[in-house]
């Protein structure tokens, strides 16, 4: 199984920072990751696909790169509502992996 | 607007044998890939496994003994039953659609991007 691999697992923030989450593969998977945001008690909600295609609707200061083994996601400037856990997944292959979250919070 | 709408036993003993179906609303079954996901209390997701239209399903190596999905298109709807239920297996289970898009290489790409409401499935004798 490919392992994907996030950090940090939690990070404090404000309204209007810049923030990065990294994930990275056990193997090269070029460009086949998604990323999704997942709100408490709420199902999650992707984001990005195909390592930085922005998903129908999702706002633009999401951006995603990466590939071969390390990605990142980055918010630009951060809104009240981007508080929330987010999840790096493979699509390479089956099993397809997840990270192990990243709890973004308020500073 | 797809809407995929979950069903199934909340509660169960240990050996039991979890029985989870997911509706698919607004849309059809064809050509895409049918997922059941899960999240146990305060942890990660977990991958199950996936069914096709067709009826070809992958499974997670970890649970492929235990675990069947199945789909039936005149319902418009897919399955999932896992058996010999433990406390570990104590969890949220998301049913979600996975699909192909293209991406800025214009080739394509796998993603999950519909996903069912949860239903919290506890294991307790």
């Amino acid at each position: 199984d490919i392992q994907m691999t996030q950090s940090p697992s939690s990070l404090s923030a404000s309204v209007g920072d810049r923030i990065t989450i990294t994930c990275r593969a056990s193997q090269s998977i070029s460009t086949y990751v998604n990323w999704y945001q997942q709100e408490l008690g709420k199902a999650p909600k992707l984001l990005i696909y195909a390592a930085s295609s922005l998903q129908s609707g999702v706002p633009s200061r999401f951006s995603g790169s990466g590939s071969g083994t390390d990605f990142t996601l980055t918010i630009s400037s951060l809104q009240p509502e981007d508080f929330a856990t987010y999840y790096c997944q493979q699509s390479y292959n089956t099993p397809r992996t997840f990270g192990q979250g990243t709890k973004l919070d308020v500073k | 607007q797809v809407q995929l709408q979950q069903w199934g036993a909340g509660l169960l003993k240990p050996s039991e044998t979890l029985s989870l179906t997911c509706g698919v609303h607004g849309g059809s079954l064809s050509n895409f890939y049918w997922n059941w996901i899960r999240q146990p209390p305060g942890k990660g997701l977990e991958w199950l496994g996936e069914i096709y239209h067709s009826g070809s399903t992958f499974y997670n190596p970890s649970l492929q003994s235990r675990l069947t999905i199945s789909i039936d298109t005149s319902k418009n709807q897919f399955s999932l039953k896992l058996t010999s239920m433990t406390a570990a297996d104590t969890a949220v289970y998301y049913c979600a659609r996975g699909s192909y898009g293209p991406g800025k290489d214009h080739y394509s790409y796998y993603f999950t991007d519909v996903w069912g409401k949860g239903t919290a499935v506890t294991v307790s004798s």
